[in-house]
């Protein structure tokens, strides 16, 4: 099982450029979220979708945007990347969520922003 | 607002030392779920346990067991005869009707856990 694959696992961008990062999952959820992880801060949300086509902003959206066409997928981008972007980022998917349904985790891409 | 913290930062034991990693966690909603994640070195997120605000029964599944209590808002995660593959970062999550309609959690800031051989 696949689960929530996340591409690419590593990168590093230099600042101003942009770049997309991807979330697949073949689980047939319905929620996707976006989450970057900070040393001391746990992991915060940047933004989330409760369905195709439908996306909304998180605690963290500034600087990202996304999209959600196709049910499987969420694309997570940086339109023009800053050092302060530098971070783990994690993709999540559940069922639809009345806060019981637990969120599974892909490996997480590091995105360096020199 | 809905908070959840983890005081303890790092944690270092022996292997077989029991481990208790704590949770505390501030909403005002009377339905809302508690989460605990297992991040190893390997860096994915493992999903543990969850429990829902109106069950205080205590979970256990093997080494680990869980202590849910109302009163002190806490939510508290014990690792007994702990071993060195239970070295990682340890988060707590809550989920409430707060959160949004995604219900996204809200992490603490996790506690690393390392057991030495």
């Amino acid at each position: 099982n696949a689960g929530v694959t996340q591409t690419p696992k590593f990168r590093v961008l230099k600042t101003g450029q942009s770049m997309t990062l991807l979330c697949a999952q073949d689980m047939n959820h319905e929620y996707m979220y976006w989450y970057r992880q900070d040393p001391g801060m746990g992991l915060r949300l940047i933004h989330y979708s409760v369905g195709e086509g439908t996306t909304a902003k998180g605690e963290v959206p500034d600087g990202y945007n996304v999209s959600r066409l196709k049910k499987q997928n969420f694309l997570l981008g940086l339109e023009s990347a800053a050092p302060s972007q530098t971070s783990v980022y994690f993709c999540a998917s559940s069922y639809p969520n009345t806060g019981f349904q637990p969120q599974h985790f892909g490996d997480g891409t590091r995105l360096s922003i020199l | 607002a809905q908070k959840v913290t983890q005081a303890q930062t790092e944690i270092s034991v022996v292997e077989k030392e029991d481990v208790t990693l704590d949770c505390v966690y501030e909403t005002r909603d009377t339905t809302y779920y508690l989460f605990w994640y297992k991040q190893p070195p390997s860096g994915e997120l493992v999903f543990l346990i969850r429990r829902n605000s109106f069950d205080e029964q205590n979970e256990i599944s093997g080494r680990y067991s869980w202590n849910f209590q109302k009163s002190t808002s806490s939510f508290n995660f014990t690792i007994t005869a702990s071993q060195v593959v239970d070295s990682a970062v340890y988060f707590c999550a809550l989920s409430d009707p707060s959160s949004g309609s995604a219900r996204q959690l809200t992490f603490g800031s996790g506690t690393q856990l390392t057991v030495l051989p």
